[in-house]
């Protein structure tokens, strides 16, 4: 059982470049999530889909994209990257609001610069 | 929204000595509290969950305590080994009013030094 998975797991970009962060999920959870994770700051949610077809913003969300066009899958994408999204990224998902159990993947260590 | 602080940033104890970690929230509507641990590369996985109408729970070494008047919860691990060395979130989030995600501490880097 995969659980959460995340890809890649590592990408270093130049300033402006665009890039695609995919979350895909296997248990057949309806609410995914994303968040960042960056030295001292614990994780910040940045955006969230509570099921197919829907998105919405978290505590961070400038500057990224989500999308949620497969019950499994929620992308996350930076259009223009900058040197301050430079962070490790969580996809998160659970089979009810936040109040039950979130499951996280590996995480992606994105680096730009 | 809601704001969780969580100390201390550091914590070391010897092996089989206990340690507590503290969190404080500030949504007085914040009703579940989960705390979860995160080994070296690897993404956050619950251990432990509280619920607003339950005081305290626990599941073999580990505890959570919940203090609602004061917007306070606990983390107690007993008889810590090694493979408790990890950093440690306490998180909080409420129902209704959508699926806003867990607020998390910044985190407690639990060191068990033999």
């Amino acid at each position: 059982n995969a659980g959460v998975t995340q890809t890649p797991k590592f990408r270093v970009l130049k300033t402006g470049q665009s890039m695609t962060l995919l979350c895909a999920q296997d248990m057949n959870h309806e609410y995914m999530y994303w968040y960042r994770q960056d030295p001292g700051m614990g994780l910040r949610l940045i955006h969230y889909s509570v099921g197919e077809g829907t998105t919405a913003k978290g505590e961070v969300p400038d500057g990224y994209n989500v999308s949620r066009l497969k019950k499994q899958n929620f992308l996350l994408g930076l259009e223009s990257a900058a040197p301050s999204q430079t962070s490790v990224y969580f996809c998160a998902s659970s089979s009810g609001p936040a109040v039950t159990e979130a499951f996280f993947g590996q995480g992606t260590r994105l680096t730009v610069v | 929204g809601e704001n969780v602080e969580q100390h201390p940033s550091t914590l070391s104890v010897q092996e089989g000595d206990s340690a507590v970690i503290k969190c404080t929230y500030s949504d007085s509507a914040s009703n579940y509290f989960p705390w979860y641990k995160q080994e070296l590369g690897k993404g956050p996985q619950l251990i432990i969950d509280i619920r607003s109408n339950v005081g305290e729970k626990k599941d073999q070494r580990i505890a959570v305590t919940l203090n609602k008047t004061a917007k306070h919860f606990s983390l107690h691990i007993t008889e810590t080994q090694p493979e408790d060395s990890a950093v440690y979130f306490c998180a909080a989030s409420r129902s209704g009013g959508g699926a806003d995600g867990l607020t998390f501490g910044k985190g407690t880097h639990l060191i068990i030094q033999p």
